[in-house]
């Protein structure tokens, strides 16, 4: 079954790009979905089946795969991108398909 | 507007039940797959379960097979999650998720505000 990693923090200054990544075990999974999580609230879904934004998420934020691994891409950060972010994936080979990521904490200096 | 509230949350004690809900509007529920994911305090989102959009699919995660049972009734737009056999482990918040019919791959676009569930003597 898939397992998802993810460095657990990245940190960086306003106006830089952040790539958040997460990699998967076995290669060939089909799609990943990015959520974004700040204190105290829900997560928020900011892209999906690897690149698509839903509305209403700024263009900022982008996504892309190679070779196995996907990344989030957070251009000119803000500091209201600080939160956590978590990816997920669904196994269509497992009887527990959906796997979540263990998260990466993006911190704006 | 779409709203998903959950609700059935509380201090229980361990070997003890609970029945979280989990309300729909503004959507056609029906519709709609949807899952149970959960967040220990200070941890990461670890997904529970899913039930297809008519209910006849069902997965659990390892850590709730035998233990926790979710349903669907989509005439009163509702989910719900039976989790039986609670463990000191067991507390978090839940999150009820709707899932996505734009993903080709299920992610999930609408989440509840989530409810505690607290496991301890």
């Amino acid at each position: 079954s898939y397992v998802l990693t993810q460095t657990p923090s990245v940190s960086l200054a306003p106006g830089q790009t952040a790539r958040i990544t997460c990699g998967e075990n076995n290669i060939g999974f089909e799609t990943v979905h990015w959520y974004q999580q700040k204190p105290g609230q829900a997560p928020v879904l900011v892209v999906y089946d690897d690149r698509h934004r839903p509305s209403g998420v700024p263009e900022r934020f982008s996504g892309s795969t190679s070779g196995g691994t996907a990344t989030l891409t957070i251009s000119t950060v803000e500091a209201g991108d600080e939160a956590d972010y978590y990816c997920q994936a669904w196994d269509s080979s497992s009887d527990h398909p959906v796997v979540f990521g263990g998260g990466t904490k993006l911190t704006v200096l | 507007q779409v709203h998903l509230v959950e609700s059935g949350g509380g201090l229980v004690k361990p070997g003890g039940s609970l029945r979280l809900s989990c309300t729909a509007s503004g959507f056609i529920f029906r519709d709609y797959y949807m899952s149970w994911i959960r967040q220990a305090p200070g941890k990461g989102l670890e997904w529970v379960s899913y039930i297809s959009s008519g209910g006849d699919t069902i997965f659990y995660a390892d850590s709730v097979r035998g233990r926790f049972t979710i349903s669907r009734v989509n005439a009163n737009n509702s989910l719900y999650l039976q989790m039986n056999s609670l463990r000191a482990e067991d507390t978090a918040v839940y999150y009820c998720a709707r899932g996505s019919l734009t993903s080709v791959w299920y992610s999930f676009d609408i989440w509840g505000q989530g409810t505690m569930a607290t496991v301890s003597s």
